[in-house]
Protein backbone atom coordinates (compact mmCIF):
# COMPACT_ATOMS: atom_id res chain seq x y z
CA UNK A 1 0.00 0.00 0.00
CA UNK A 2 1.55 3.09 -1.02
CA UNK A 3 1.46 5.48 1.99
CA UNK A 4 2.51 8.85 3.41
CA UNK A 5 3.23 9.97 7.31
CA UNK A 6 4.62 12.88 8.14
CA UNK A 7 6.03 13.84 11.57
CA UNK A 8 7.90 16.93 12.94
CA UNK A 9 5.04 19.12 14.01
CA UNK A 10 4.29 21.64 16.98
CA UNK A 11 4.33 24.29 18.72
CA UNK A 12 6.73 27.03 18.00
CA UNK A 13 7.55 30.72 18.53
CA UNK A 14 7.26 33.47 15.95
CA UNK A 15 11.20 33.34 14.40
CA UNK A 16 11.82 30.00 15.28
CA UNK A 17 12.24 26.72 13.05
CA UNK A 18 10.55 23.51 12.63
CA UNK A 19 11.28 20.24 10.52
CA UNK A 20 8.62 18.72 8.96
CA UNK A 21 9.54 15.10 7.77
CA UNK A 22 7.19 12.82 5.22
CA UNK A 23 8.06 9.10 5.53
CA UNK A 24 7.09 7.39 2.38
CA UNK A 25 6.09 3.47 1.93
CA UNK A 26 5.16 1.26 -0.74
CA UNK A 27 6.48 2.70 -3.85
CA UNK A 28 9.97 3.64 -5.27
CA UNK A 29 10.53 6.53 -3.27
CA UNK A 30 13.18 7.98 -5.93
CA UNK A 31 10.98 7.91 -8.58
CA UNK A 32 8.85 10.19 -8.45
CA UNK A 33 8.63 14.43 -7.13
CA UNK A 34 6.98 15.22 -3.46
CA UNK A 35 5.26 18.36 -2.83
CA UNK A 36 4.30 19.78 0.33
CA UNK A 37 0.82 21.76 0.80
CA UNK A 38 -0.50 23.05 3.87
CA UNK A 39 -4.10 24.19 4.99
CA UNK A 40 -4.62 26.91 7.56
CA UNK A 41 -7.64 26.15 9.86
CA UNK A 42 -10.68 26.59 8.62
CA UNK A 43 -9.28 27.41 5.16
CA UNK A 44 -8.82 26.03 1.84
CA UNK A 45 -5.37 24.65 0.45
CA UNK A 46 -2.56 26.27 -0.49
CA UNK A 47 0.40 24.47 -2.50
CA UNK A 48 4.12 25.10 -0.65
CA UNK A 49 6.76 23.50 -1.96
CA UNK A 50 7.96 20.80 -4.62
CA UNK A 51 11.18 18.90 -5.11
CA UNK A 52 11.68 16.74 -8.21
CA UNK A 53 13.08 13.20 -8.51
CA UNK A 54 16.99 12.83 -9.01
CA UNK A 55 16.21 11.84 -12.09
CA UNK A 56 15.40 15.37 -13.38
CA UNK A 57 17.99 17.35 -11.27
CA UNK A 58 16.44 16.98 -7.81
CA UNK A 59 15.30 20.38 -8.50
CA UNK A 60 12.82 22.83 -5.97
CA UNK A 61 10.42 24.68 -5.96
CA UNK A 62 8.73 27.74 -3.74
CA UNK A 63 5.30 29.55 -3.42
CA UNK A 64 5.77 33.29 -2.45
CA UNK A 65 4.56 32.94 0.87
CA UNK A 66 7.62 31.06 2.01
CA UNK A 67 10.07 31.23 -0.85
CA UNK A 68 13.78 32.42 1.36
CA UNK A 69 12.40 30.62 4.10
CA UNK A 70 11.25 27.20 3.91
CA UNK A 71 13.72 24.62 1.90
CA UNK A 72 12.57 21.46 0.68
CA UNK A 73 14.71 18.03 0.53
CA UNK A 74 14.88 14.57 -0.05
CA UNK A 75 16.72 11.83 1.37
CA UNK A 76 15.80 8.71 -1.52
CA UNK A 77 18.08 6.33 0.76
CA UNK A 78 15.43 6.74 3.92
CA UNK A 79 12.05 7.10 1.65
CA UNK A 80 11.80 10.68 3.76
CA UNK A 81 11.02 14.44 2.32
CA UNK A 82 11.73 17.31 4.62
CA UNK A 83 10.90 20.53 5.43
CA UNK A 84 12.84 23.10 7.21
CA UNK A 85 10.91 25.53 7.88
CA UNK A 86 12.79 28.93 9.38
CA UNK A 87 11.92 32.52 10.53
CA UNK A 88 7.89 30.90 11.10
CA UNK A 89 5.50 33.19 11.61
CA UNK A 90 1.93 32.87 13.03
CA UNK A 91 0.31 32.89 9.39
CA UNK A 92 2.11 29.84 8.52
CA UNK A 93 -0.27 27.80 11.46
CA UNK A 94 -1.46 25.01 9.33
CA UNK A 95 -1.58 21.33 8.93
CA UNK A 96 1.62 20.65 6.86
CA UNK A 97 0.61 17.75 4.25
CA UNK A 98 3.19 15.79 2.03
CA UNK A 99 1.91 14.20 -1.37
CA UNK A 100 3.78 12.72 -4.35
CA UNK A 101 3.17 13.64 -8.39
CA UNK A 102 3.76 16.15 -10.55
CA UNK A 103 0.56 17.98 -12.00
CA UNK A 104 -1.81 15.83 -9.65
CA UNK A 105 -0.92 14.90 -6.25
CA UNK A 106 -1.93 11.15 -4.77
CA UNK A 107 -1.75 10.14 -1.62
CA UNK A 108 -1.81 12.56 0.75
CA UNK A 109 -0.40 11.82 4.48
CA UNK A 110 -2.41 12.41 7.51
CA UNK A 111 -0.77 15.60 7.67
CA UNK A 112 1.12 17.18 10.69
CA UNK A 113 -0.32 20.58 12.23
CA UNK A 114 2.22 23.39 13.10
CA UNK A 115 1.48 26.33 15.62
CA UNK A 116 3.06 29.33 15.27
CA UNK A 117 2.56 31.48 18.38
CA UNK A 118 3.45 33.30 21.00
CA UNK B 1 -8.66 35.26 -1.77
CA UNK B 2 -7.74 31.76 -3.19
CA UNK B 3 -6.71 31.86 -7.05
CA UNK B 4 -9.34 29.91 -8.25
CA UNK B 5 -13.07 30.57 -7.64
CA UNK B 6 -15.39 27.61 -6.53
CA UNK B 7 -18.88 28.60 -5.27
CA UNK B 8 -18.68 28.02 -1.58
CA UNK B 9 -21.80 25.54 -1.17
CA UNK B 10 -23.82 23.25 -3.30
CA UNK B 11 -26.36 21.23 -2.50
CA UNK B 12 -28.64 17.93 -3.65
CA UNK B 13 -30.89 15.05 -2.85
CA UNK B 14 -29.60 11.11 -2.92
CA UNK B 15 -30.13 10.59 -6.32
CA UNK B 16 -29.83 13.24 -8.43
CA UNK B 17 -26.86 14.92 -9.80
CA UNK B 18 -24.88 17.72 -8.59
CA UNK B 19 -22.03 20.12 -10.36
CA UNK B 20 -19.67 22.23 -8.90
CA UNK B 21 -17.54 25.04 -11.12
CA UNK B 22 -13.89 26.12 -10.82
CA UNK B 23 -13.38 29.36 -12.53
CA UNK B 24 -9.18 30.33 -13.13
CA UNK B 25 -7.72 32.57 -15.91
CA UNK B 26 -5.88 31.92 -18.86
CA UNK B 27 -3.06 31.61 -17.39
CA UNK B 28 -4.01 28.50 -14.78
CA UNK B 29 -7.06 26.72 -16.12
CA UNK B 30 -7.25 28.23 -19.61
CA UNK B 31 -3.72 27.16 -20.41
CA UNK B 32 -2.84 23.82 -19.01
CA UNK B 33 -5.37 20.35 -19.07
CA UNK B 34 -4.12 19.86 -15.32
CA UNK B 35 -7.09 20.58 -13.16
CA UNK B 36 -7.60 18.07 -10.70
CA UNK B 37 -10.33 17.69 -7.98
CA UNK B 38 -10.14 16.57 -4.26
CA UNK B 39 -12.18 15.48 -2.17
CA UNK B 40 -11.82 16.03 1.50
CA UNK B 41 -13.90 14.94 5.05
CA UNK B 42 -13.10 17.11 8.03
CA UNK B 43 -10.45 16.23 9.56
CA UNK B 44 -9.36 14.61 6.69
CA UNK B 45 -6.42 14.41 4.29
CA UNK B 46 -7.48 14.77 0.98
CA UNK B 47 -8.24 12.21 -1.72
CA UNK B 48 -7.22 12.68 -5.55
CA UNK B 49 -10.95 12.17 -6.99
CA UNK B 50 -10.36 13.63 -10.82
CA UNK B 51 -6.66 14.07 -12.47
CA UNK B 52 -5.93 16.01 -16.35
CA UNK B 53 -9.30 17.61 -16.58
CA UNK B 54 -11.54 14.06 -16.64
CA UNK B 55 -9.68 11.34 -15.61
CA UNK B 56 -10.37 9.09 -12.93
CA UNK B 57 -8.08 7.61 -10.44
CA UNK B 58 -8.43 4.01 -9.88
CA UNK B 59 -11.32 2.96 -7.47
CA UNK B 60 -13.16 6.49 -7.85
CA UNK B 61 -16.51 5.61 -9.28
CA UNK B 62 -17.55 6.84 -12.44
CA UNK B 63 -20.31 8.94 -10.56
CA UNK B 64 -17.51 11.52 -10.74
CA UNK B 65 -16.85 13.32 -13.70
CA UNK B 66 -14.55 15.93 -14.86
CA UNK B 67 -14.81 18.79 -17.74
CA UNK B 68 -13.34 22.39 -18.63
CA UNK B 69 -14.33 24.80 -20.75
CA UNK B 70 -12.40 27.84 -21.14
CA UNK B 71 -11.04 29.13 -18.24
CA UNK B 72 -13.79 26.86 -15.98
CA UNK B 73 -13.28 23.96 -15.16
CA UNK B 74 -16.71 21.18 -13.29
CA UNK B 75 -16.47 18.18 -11.51
CA UNK B 76 -20.52 16.73 -11.77
CA UNK B 77 -21.22 13.94 -9.44
CA UNK B 78 -24.01 11.81 -10.27
CA UNK B 79 -26.60 9.47 -8.41
CA UNK B 80 -25.15 11.34 -5.24
CA UNK B 81 -25.14 9.18 -1.62
CA UNK B 82 -24.64 10.42 1.71
CA UNK B 83 -21.02 9.90 1.61
CA UNK B 84 -20.27 12.26 -0.65
CA UNK B 85 -21.04 15.07 1.70
CA UNK B 86 -17.48 16.78 1.98
CA UNK B 87 -15.48 19.74 0.81
CA UNK B 88 -14.33 19.76 -2.79
CA UNK B 89 -10.81 21.21 -4.00
CA UNK B 90 -10.05 22.22 -7.30
CA UNK B 91 -6.54 22.39 -8.59
CA UNK B 92 -4.82 23.73 -11.40
CA UNK B 93 -1.01 23.58 -12.71
CA UNK B 94 -0.18 27.74 -13.15
CA UNK B 95 3.09 26.89 -15.04
CA UNK B 96 6.26 27.21 -13.77
CA UNK B 97 6.45 24.85 -11.41
CA UNK B 98 3.04 26.51 -9.46
CA UNK B 99 0.17 25.31 -8.56
CA UNK B 100 -3.46 27.02 -7.55
CA UNK B 101 -6.05 25.85 -5.45
CA UNK B 102 -9.90 27.05 -5.24
CA UNK B 103 -11.13 28.08 -1.50
CA UNK B 104 -13.59 25.01 -2.01
CA UNK B 105 -16.87 23.89 -2.25
CA UNK B 106 -19.04 22.12 0.40
CA UNK B 107 -21.42 19.43 -0.87
CA UNK B 108 -24.13 18.66 1.18
CA UNK B 109 -26.54 15.84 0.55
CA UNK B 110 -30.02 16.43 1.36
Amino acid sequence: EVQLVESGGGLVKPGRSLRLSCTASGFTFGDYAMSWFRQAPGKGLEWVSFIRSKAYGGTTEYAASVKGRFIISRDDSKSIAYLQMNSLKTEDTAVYYCTRGVYWFDPWGQGTLVTVSS
Amino acid sequence: QSALTQPRSVSGSPGQSVTMSCTGTSSDVGSYNYVSWYQQYPGKAPKLKIYDVSKRPSGVPDRFSGSKSGNTASLTISGLQADDEADYYCCSYAGSYTWVFGGGTKLTVL
